[in-house]
């Protein structure tokens, strides 16, 4: 079963403005951790953001944050003033239980337009 | 959706064995596998490329007599922790690239080196 679902393969956004990246996940662990992390052309996997399931506000990192709606089980990434640079792939992942696995998102590839 | 299997998902062993760890494309042909490792809240650090029939391509820092990649079958490839020591455990996680350029990761294996 689809552990995690990130729905847009591909999306556009104009430089300088915000972008959110979906992010859904399924468990009925009351325990979990939510991660995004950013691919460049490099192959690395670059962590942005955590979210742990019992962490009351929503994890901020700079220019990302992510809204975390626990009771609709969504995790989406919020980029704010999208750079150039941010052009990537973004896997949403989710460790789960008693943290001996992960379940990874299909990812989303992000352009950013000049 | 593709899926890639990893196993063990957790291993303990003991300072000075070898542990090998298997990743397994099910459902398709995966001529290029990544083997990555992950610390605590960080980034997936790519450790090597592992293309079907070849050697791998490590990066740079990664110690190839160490971890030792075999990418023997279009769907599975190994990582063997040779002589394994107690800084060396850590979450490993493979990933398979689909011929249309999909990536799919597996679930991921603890390791824990006493």
């Amino acid at each position: 079963a689809q552990k995690i679902t990130q729905t847009q393969p591909g999306m556009f956004v104009q430089e300088k403005e915000a972008v959110t990246l979906d992010c859904t996940y399924d468990t009925s662990d009351p325990s979990y951790g939510l991660f995004w992390y950013k691919q460049p052309s490099s192959g690395e996997m670059i962590f942005l953001i955590y979210q742990g399931s019992y962490d009351q506000q929503n994890a901020t990192e700079g220019r990302y944050s992510l809204n975390f709606q626990k009771a609709r089980k969504s995790a989406n990434l919020v980029i704010s003033a999208s750079q150039l640079g941010d052009s990537a792939m973004y896997f949403c992942a989710m460790i789960r239980g008693n943290f001996n696995k992960f379940y990874f998102g299909s990812g989303t590839k992000l352009n950013v337009k000049p | 959706g593709a899926v890639v299997s990893q196993h063990p998902s957790r291993v303990i062993c003991k300072s000075g064995t070898s542990v090998k760890i298997e990743c397994r494309s099910l459902d398709f042909q995966a001529t290029t596998m990544f083997w990555y490792r992950q610390f605590p809240k960080q980034s997936l650090m790519l450790m090597a490329t592992s293309n079907e029939g070849s050697k791998a391509t490590y990066e740079q820092g990664v110690e190839k007599d160490k971890f030792l990649i075999n990418h023997a079958s279009l769907t599975l490839s190994t990582l063997t922790v040779t002589s394994a020591h107690p800084e060396d455990s850590s979450f490993y996680i493979c990933s398979a690239r689909t011929n249309t350029g999909e990536l799919f990761f597996g679930e991921g294996s603890r390791l824990t080196v006493l």
